[in-house]
């Protein structure tokens, strides 16, 4: 089976950074992604790493060691805008590697 | 170009009633998922379906939940009889190929009394 752990919540202040992390077990692993779903919204793409390392998209950053079996998402620059839900997600050998599963989320408050 | 479409956007109906929702995906996509999520058990894969054929359905709760998907443009997901227990918002989301970029819909909250 798979599992995934998230921090539950987290809260910083504008203009701060943060880091969401995310473990995982899978049997077998391809990939692990992160979405972003602000309330009442539906999850949005945010980015997606196979290999390690650091992918980079403006503001936000993520990471992934597939030999700790662990990845973060940095946010930086927080803006009020940013307060949502994160949600990360793998996607691993199961069912020819279309098995998806997401993680519990992590809901960010960014305070003024 | 018009994102993943989901009808309707609300249902609420009563216990024993049947259900239907409906989801029309990116065109060109070859990828179609349906979600559910709740607050008890976050966002849960219910169903996929890779140009139109139904691939892996063992997220699907039991008998009482079937999905169709009849042509390239046009996926239903049924609940019959509902219950109480089925209220959570149900997501469907497409993508182009076999990558982790998929697009959501604007889901349906469905409320069974």
């Amino acid at each position: 089976g798979q599992s995934l752990e998230q921090p539950s919540e987290v809260t910083a202040v504008e203009g701060a950074i943060v880091q969401i992390n995310c473990t995982y077990q899978t049997s077998g692993f391809y990939g692990l992604s992160w979405y972003q779903q602000h309330d009442g919204g539906a999850p949005t793409f945010l980015s997606y790493n196979a290999l390690d390392g650091l992918e980079e998209t403006g503001r936000f950053s993520s990471f992934l060691s597939r030999s700790d079996s662990y990845g973060y998402l940095l946010l930086q620059e927080l803006q009020m805008k940013d307060s949502a839900s994160y949600f990360c997600a793998v996607r691993d050998s199961e069912n020819y590697g279309q098995n998806f599963v997401f993680g519990p989320g992590t809901r960010l408050s960014v305070l003024p | 170009d018009a994102g993943v479409i989901q009808s309707p956007r609300h249902e609420v109906t009563e216990m024993g009633q049947e259900v239907t929702l409906r989801c029309k995906p990116i065109s060109g996509h070859d990828y179609l998922f349906w979600y559910r999520q709740t607050m008890m058990r976050g966002l849960e894969l219910l169903i996929y379906f890779n140009n139109n054929v139904p691939i892996d359905d063992s997220g699907m709760p039991e008998d009482r939940f079937s999905a169709k998907m009849p042509n390239a443009s046009f996926s239903t997901l049924k609940i019959q009889p509902s219950e109480p227990r089925d209220s959570a918002v149900y997501f469907c989301a497409s993508s182009l190929d076999a990558t982790d970029t998929q697009y959501f819909g604007p889901g349906t909250r469905l409320t069974v009394l």
